[in-house]
C-alpha cells in the first residue's frame, strides 16, 4: 500500500526559505519509472503544479516558479524534499506530494500540509 | 507552457443526473490527460487517466473520452457522493491544471 506525508512550517516570513519533506512508504524511489510531485493549492483556488522528481533524478519544474523552486530526493529515507526561496503572502496555501504512476498520473497523494505565509 | 480550460466552471444538477464536463487544452496533448474528484479539505483523487482508462475502485459511472485538445468526463446517475470539485490535467509535457468544475446539488 503506498502513502505519503508532507510535513513542514506551518507559518513562514515573507523572503523567507520553505522547506517540506514528503515521507512515503510503499514504493522505492529507485524503481524504474517511478515519481514524486509536489502540487499546491491556494485557499480556494485551483490545483498548480510545482515539481517533479523521477527515479533516475531527472528533475521538471514548474516553467513560472523555476528560479525558486529545488527538489531533491532522499533514497535511504524515502523522502522527497522540496524547498520554495523567497517566499511571498500569495504562495500561501496547501502543498500536496503525490505518486506518479506509470500512465503518468498522480495516483496516491498525501493528505496535504497548510503553509501560511506572513510577517 | 500548455493551458488547460475547463467549462462549465459550476454546475447545479440532481441525484440521477448524467453530467458532462469539457477540458479544452491549448495545444495537443495526444492521450495525456487525467481526471481528478475533490472534496472540501480533502487531497484530490485519480478518477480516470490517460484520458479514458478508469483507475482501479473507481465507479464505472465515471467515464472519460477525447484526445488531442477537446476532452469529457461524464458522471452517469450523480450520486450524493459525487457532489465536488473536478479537476482535469495534462502530462504532455510540464503538467497543468484546469480551473476547476464544481459540481453542486440542484
Amino acid at each position: 500500500q503506498i502513502t505519503l506525508k508532507e510535513s513542514g512550517p506551518t507559518l513562514v516570513k515573507p523572503t523567507q526559505t520553505l522547506t517540506l519533506t514528503c515521507s512515503f512508504s510503499g514504493f522505492s524511489l529507485t524503481t524504474s519509472g517511478v515519481g514524486v510531485a509536489w502540487i499546491r493549492q491556494p485557499p480556494g483556488k485551483a490545483l498548480e503544479w510545482l515539481a517533479l522528481i523521477y527515479w533516475d533524478d531527472d528533475k521538471r519544474y514548474s516553467p513560472s516558479l523555476k528560479s525558486r523552486l529545488s527538489i531533491t530526493m532522499d533514497t535511504t529515507r524515502n523522502q522527497v524534499v522540496l524547498t520554495v526561496t523567497n517566499l511571498d503572502p500569495v504562495d500561501t496555501g496547501t502543498y500536496f506530494c503525490a505518486h506518479r504512476n506509470m500512465g503518468d498520473a498522480f495516483d496516491i497523494w498525501g493528505p496535504g500540509t497548510v503553509v501560511t505565509v506572513s510577517s | 507552457d500548455i493551458q488547460m480550460t475547463q467549462s462549465p466552471s459550476s454546475l447545479s444538477a440532481s441525484v440521477g443526473d448524467t453530467v458532462t464536463i469539457t477540458c479544452r487544452a491549448s495545444q495537443i496533448v495526444s492521450s495525456y490527460l487525467h481526471w481528478y474528484q475533490q472534496k472540501p479539505g480533502k487531497a484530490p483523487k485519480l478518477l480516470v487517466y490517460a484520458a479514458s482508462t478508469l483507475e482501479a475502485g473507481v465507479p464505472a459511472r465515471f467515464s472519460g473520452s477525447g484526445s488531442g485538445t477537446y476532452f469529457t468526463l461524464t458522471i452517469s446517475s450523480l450520486q450524493p457522493e459525487d457532489f465536488a470539485t473536478y479537476y482535469c490535467q495534462q502530462s504532455y509535457n510540464s503538467p497543468s491544471f484546469g480551473q476547476g468544475t464544481k459540481v453542486e446539488i440542484k
